[in-house]
């Protein structure tokens, strides 16, 4: 079975700065990949996804996350983060015919 | 247009009582999914339906726990007997044919069992 790691919890970073959050994929063949952003009291929305093709991909608000079979990653990244930006961000993985597999999400703060 | 609605937005019951969770999905998509969102599990997939195929309960967590969706459409989440483990975020979302689109996701039924 497919599971997704995301393994921090919790990352802080300041207004203007960069942004790399972390996903790790475990899945014998090529999966579908996706990011998804919750912020405080709004539902999840889709940032981005990796179906083929080019492994770096461009999303929404800035984002963009590049695919590494090598390393079975899908980072996430933002070269200038907003104070919009603080939110629950989550990787998810399918693979199959079944919904999507959630890592645990990490939690995005922002400072001034 | 509109998007995924589900209700009720919150829902309070006791220990040992049946609740149904209602979601409406986008109109024309055909695939349907329940997670589940709690602090200790993060999400979980519980259950997929695709067209008029049976759904893939795979991660239901227990028998407590049945969906249908009548006519391809509106989907209903039972847990019967419910349990203070069952306190959670009911997420409802649907995408146009399948798992490998983009699925939008409802804003949630908050269940707390008391």
């Amino acid at each position: 079975a497919q599971s997704v790691t995301q393994p921090d919890i919790h990352i802080t970073v300041s207004e203007g700065a960069s942004l790399e959050l972390r996903c790790n994929y475990s899945y014998g063949a090529t999966p579908y990949l996706f990011w998804y952003v919750q912020s405080p009291g709004q539902g999840l929305q889709l940032l981005l996804k990796y179906f083929s093709g080019d492994t770096l991909v461009q999303g929404i608000k800035g984002f963009e996350a590049e695919f590494k079979r090598s390393q079975s990653s899908f980072n996430l990244r933002k070269p200038s983060v907003h104070w919009s930006d603080a939110a629950e961000y989550f990787c998810a993985v399918v693979g199959g015919a079944d919904g999507l597999t959630f890592g645990k999400g990490t939690h995005l703060i922002i400072q001034p | 247009g509109a998007g995924v609605s589900q209700s009720p937005s919150n829902k309070v019951t006791e220990k040992g009582k049946d609740v149904e969770l209602r979601c409406d999905p986008i109109s024309g998509h055909t695939a349907l999914y329940w997670y589940r969102q709690s602090l200790g599990q993060g999400l979980e997939f519980l259950i997929y339906f695709q067209g008029n195929s049976a759904p893939d309960k795979s991660g239901l967590p227990s028998d407590r726990f049945s969906a249908e969706r009548t006519g391809g459409s509106v989907s209903t989440l039972t847990i019967q007997r419910t349990q203070q483990e069952d306190s959670a975020v009911y997420l409802c979302a649907s995408s146009l044919r399948g798992a490998w689109e983009t699925q939008y996701f409802g804003p949630g039924t908050r269940l707390l069992v008391l």
